[in-house]
């Protein structure tokens, strides 16, 4: 069975500033790995995934995670944020090779963003 | 065009009630999902539905009922409406195992 922890629940960051935001996750199997974003009252869009390849993966809205195997992490970083990156962020993992695919979540760290 | 679409947005109803929530993804997808986010926003998986096949029931109480028509349809069907049931549902589609792109969600509040 997976599991992912995302070690902050809330990040409290001033515009313009750099933020990580650390997911680890646990599985005795391959895993695929994601990052979503939710901002208020909406569904989940995907910012990033790492399925296989380059361990650097580059998103949407200039966000990248590094994939580290051996610490079983996949965090989420941005060198400079908006005031509109503020969102709940969610890291999840699926079973590489389930056919269900269903993805495991994070509990969420919720990203605030202030001028 | 949207990729996944759930109606309704927002459903109020009474306890005990019966309730159902339609979903529609014009993604071409085999796989389509059930999550649950909760108060706390935790998502939890409830239901994978591949091809119109039932692949993955979360330990769901049985009051919960998917039903997938076809393989672009899963609607969601729920009896005997608890305040517990209270919460955000999200449909979901996915091609093989890359991601899963979402709906908007239906908020249920159950009074």
């Amino acid at each position: 069975a997976q599991s992912v922890t995302q070690l902050d629940s809330q990040v409290p960051v001033f515009e313009e500033a750099p933020v990580e935001l650390r997911c680890n996750y646990s599985s005795s199997v391959s895993v695929y790995l994601f990052w979503y974003v939710q901002y208020p009252n909406q569904g989940l869009q995907l910012l990033l995934k790492y399925l296989s390849g380059s361990t650097l993966v580059k998103g949407i809205n200039g966000f990248e995670a590094e994939f580290n195997k051996s610490q079983t992490s996949f965090h989420l970083r941005k060198p400079s944020v908006h005031i509109s990156d503020t969102a709940e962020y969610f890291c999840a993992v699926s079973e590489r090779y389930n056919q269900g695919g269903k993805l495991i979540f994070g509990q969420g760290t919720e990203l605030s963003v202030k001028p | 065009d949207t990729a996944v679409s759930q109606t309704p947005k927002y459903l109020v109803t009474q306890m005990g009630n019966d309730k159902s929530i339609k979903c529609e993804q014009n993604l071409g997808h085999d796989t389509m999902y059930w999550y649950k986010q909760d108060s706390k926003k935790f998502l939890k998986i409830m239901f994978s539905y591949n091809n119109k096949e039932l692949i993955i029931n979360e330990t769901v109480p049985n009051r919960f009922s998917p039903k997938s028509p076809d393989k672009a349809h899963l609607n969601l069907h729920i009896n005997s409406l608890e305040l517990g049931d209270s919460a955000v549902y999200f449909c979901a589609s996915q091609r093989e195992n890359t991601e899963a792109f979402f709906g908007q969600g239906t908020r249920l509040t159950v009074v």
